[in-house]
């Protein structure tokens, strides 16, 4: 059974700038979930997907948006980057009767500088 | 003020020791507790959840929650130094698709 894998582990990008973030899903588990970690804070949930539809959205700005694709996967992308998107971005899948159970990778650390 | 607080530490303790954990919230509509841990450059894993109030043991690890204080607790007995890590409370309510995560305390078990 393969995790949940992201890309890319890291990456660097300048304020402005923009950037896509992706994410495969566990098998099995159809909705996919983005959340944002900055250093020392808890996650803060960006949005959800089901079924390739936004199922639910947290307190972030329309520059942020997704997609989530036939297989499962999912894209973040984010425009007109700003310092304060730097943080660890996080993907977690979920069976849709797995309430609260997220399955989560290990992240795309952003630095805008 | 924040839906949920927790005390980010950081929290040392010898290792056999036993480790409360806490968190607050203010969501009256929170009925699923969550704790995940996440060690470092790790995402986060789902440890234990409870439903409603009362306690639920899962091996060396009982978690608590108390609605009428919206008071959440995880305890670790017997503490190994494989437990340090960062210890994040996420309630949530059915229904609604988001877990509301707490800051996280870093916790540390000392040989």
């Amino acid at each position: 059974e393969t995790g949940v894998t992201q890309s890319p582990t890291h990456l660097i990008k300048t304020r402005g700038q923009q950037v896509t973030l992706r994410c495969s899903s566990q098998s099995g588990h159809n909705t996919v979930s983005w959340y944002q970690q900055a250093l020392g804070q808890g996650p803060q949930f960006i949005f959800q997907y089901y079924r390739e539809e936004e199922n639910g959205r947290g307190n972030f700005p329309p520059r942020f948006s997704g997609l989530q694709f036939p297989n499962y996967s999912s894209e973040l992308n984010v425009n007109a980057l700003e310092l304060d998107d730097s943080a660890l971005y996080l993907c977690a899948s979920s069976a849709q009767d797995t309430f609260g159970e997220l399955f989560f990778g290990e992240g795309s650390r952003l630095t805008v500088l | 003020q924040k839906e949920v607080e927790q005390d980010p530490g950081p929290l040392s303790v010898p290792e056999g020791a036993i480790v409360s954990l806490n968190c607050t919230y203010s969501n009256s509509a929170f009925q699923y507790f969550m704790w995940y841990r996440q060690y470092s450059r790790k995402g986060p894993e789902l440890l234990m959840y409870t439903y409603s109030s009362g306690n639920k043991e899962d091996g060396r690890f009982t978690a608590q929650v108390d609605k009428s204080s919206k008071y959440i607790s995880l305890f670790i007995r017997d503490s190994q130094p494989s437990d340090s890590a960062t210890y994040l409370c996420a309630p949530a309510d059915f229904g609604n698709e988001k877990l509301t995560f707490g800051t996280g305390t870093r916790l540390t078990i000392i040989p």
